[in-house]
């Protein structure tokens, strides 16, 4: 099986531009999480998607975020105007029901925005 | 606030030699997760141990639980350059779903 897949790897954004970043869960998992680490705060929740529905985005920075799920095979996380701050790697990771909590995440989207 | 923190920043240590990371906890759990993130790479799982067990091995991996203090060690015996990477502790409040993870440790492990 393919493990969560995430494109683009990279992406350079200009200051004030948009991003939009991939996700391909396993197949079979209903659970969707996005994340995102930094040097300084490491491993930061974002959101959660379970069986396509939006359940929490508690940690999504309000104005300029937002995630989607419009079917079972892909999530996509939007940022608007992006701002150097948003320079991170974006992490989406999958979970099947029943599974413990256990993540399984794919290789994270470097987004750098100059 | 962190749910689970790791102990120490980072370790260093030579191909061969034994290491442990150890990990403190904040609330009730039901299970801990050690997960290992190599450069470039996501993290990934290598141990998720209940609150109802007190050890958990994988290979030359060995998780510890000790829910009346709060703590988890992760030990790696025989370690390699390859053991290179982050090491997180991970847990969810019990009956939760958010996984929140520690700050990690950074283990090198020299030739």
């Amino acid at each position: 099986n393919a493990g969560v897949i995430q494109t683009p790897r990279h992406k350079v954004t200009g200051k004030g531009q948009e991003a939009t970043l991939w996700c391909e869960p396993i197949s079979g998992h209903s659970a969707v999480f996005w994340y995102r680490q930094t040097i300084v705060q490491g491993l930061e929740f974002l959101t959660y998607f379970r069986n396509q529905a939006p359940i929490d985005d508690s940690g999504m920075p309000k104005e300029r975020f937002s995630a989607q799920m419009p079917n079972q095979s892909h999530s996509t996380l939007k940022i608007q105007s992006t701002q150097p701050q948003d320079s991170a790697v974006y992490l989406c990771a999958s979970s099947s029901p029943g599974g413990g909590n256990t993540l399984y995440f794919g290789e994270g989207s470097r987004l750098i925005v100059v | 606030s962190q749910l689970a923190e790791e102990n120490l920043w980072a370790l260093s240590v030579h191909e061969g030699e034994s290491v442990t990371v150890n990990c403190s906890y904040k609330t009730s759990i039901t299970a801990l997760q050690w997960y290992r993130q190599k450069s470039g790479e996501g993290p990934a799982q290598l141990i998720l141990i209940r609150s109802n067990e007190r050890e958990k091995r994988n290979g030359r991996l060995r998780a510890t639980l000790d829910t009346s203090s709060q703590s988890s060690s992760l030990s790696i015996t025989a370690t390699r350059c390859e053991d290179t990477a982050v090491y997180f502790c991970a847990t969810a409040r019990t009956g939760g779903y958010k996984v929140v993870f520690g700050s990690g440790t950074r283990l090198l492990v020299s030739p």
